[in-house]
């Protein structure tokens, strides 16, 4: 199974800051890298799909870039409501597996 | 509306058996694989498997493989994750999430986990 190694584990961040968590895959994974937001108690959502894809509805200071191993999310100008736990996912083979996942917290 | 709705908390003692369910609407049901994902407390998300209404196909992730069974009943536009020994280590919070369909022109179609369900809480205690 591809492994996806997540960093960090956890950042502490003020509003306003730029934000940036990387995913490393074991092997190439093209562009078949998505991420995650789960906030406590409520399900994950899809931010970014194809590693830089938008998801419908998402703010525009999320964004996603890489492929084949190394991947990175970005938040640009940190808002209250972005303090969550985020992860990513590669979908580009069976077991599709999560990185570890990144917790977010306000400093 | 894509929904995925999820059936209620359970509570269940060791060596019982446990179906819970994910029951989609606002889109066909039969042509989007749905995915389970276990959330362990204090741990991250694993993906689990998916299955595919159209045909039952499905793939497990070999943790999982043997430990839980999917199925799906296309009339009730329903999924379903099985136990049939449960173990204290199955507590958990266990959500279904559907595979959308998404075409990137130039570099073909991807295929997110684009809707959840609210999350089935699961817990296995004597």
């Amino acid at each position: 199974a591809i492994q996806m190694t997540q960093s960090p584990s956890s950042l502490s961040a003020s509003v306003g800051d730029r934000v940036i968590i990387t995913c490393r895959a074991s092997r190439p994974i093209d562009n078949n890298l998505d991420w995650y937001q789960q906030k406590p108690g409520k399900a994950p959502q899809l931010l970014i799909y194809a590693s830089s894809n938008l998801h419908s509805g998402v703010p525009a200071r999320f964004s996603g870039t890489g492929s084949d191993t190394d991947f990175t999310l970005t938040i640009n100008g940190l808002q209250p409501d972005d303090f969550a736990t985020y992860y990513c996912l590669q979908d580009y083979s069976y077991p599709n597996t999560f990185g570890q996942g990144t917790k977010l917290e306000i400093k | 509306e894509v929904q995925l709705v999820q059936s209620g908390p359970e509570v269940k003692k060791p060596g019982e058996s446990l179906r819970i369910s994910c029951k989609g609407s606002g889109y066909t049901f039969s042509d989007h694989w749905v995915a389970w994902v276990r959330l362990m407390p204090g741990k991250g998300l694993e993906w689990m498997g998916i299955i595919y209404p159209g045909d039952s196909e499905t793939k497990y992730s070999p943790s999982f493989q043997g430990q839980v069974t999917f199925s799906v009943d296309k009339s009730k536009n329903t999924a379903y994750l099985q136990w049939g020994s449960l173990r204290a280590s199955d507590t958990a919070l266990y959500y279904c999430a559907r595979r959308g369909e998404y075409y990137d022109t130039g570099r073909g179609y991807f295929f997110p986990l684009d809707s959840w369900g609210q999350g089935t809480l699961v817990t296995v205690s004597s």
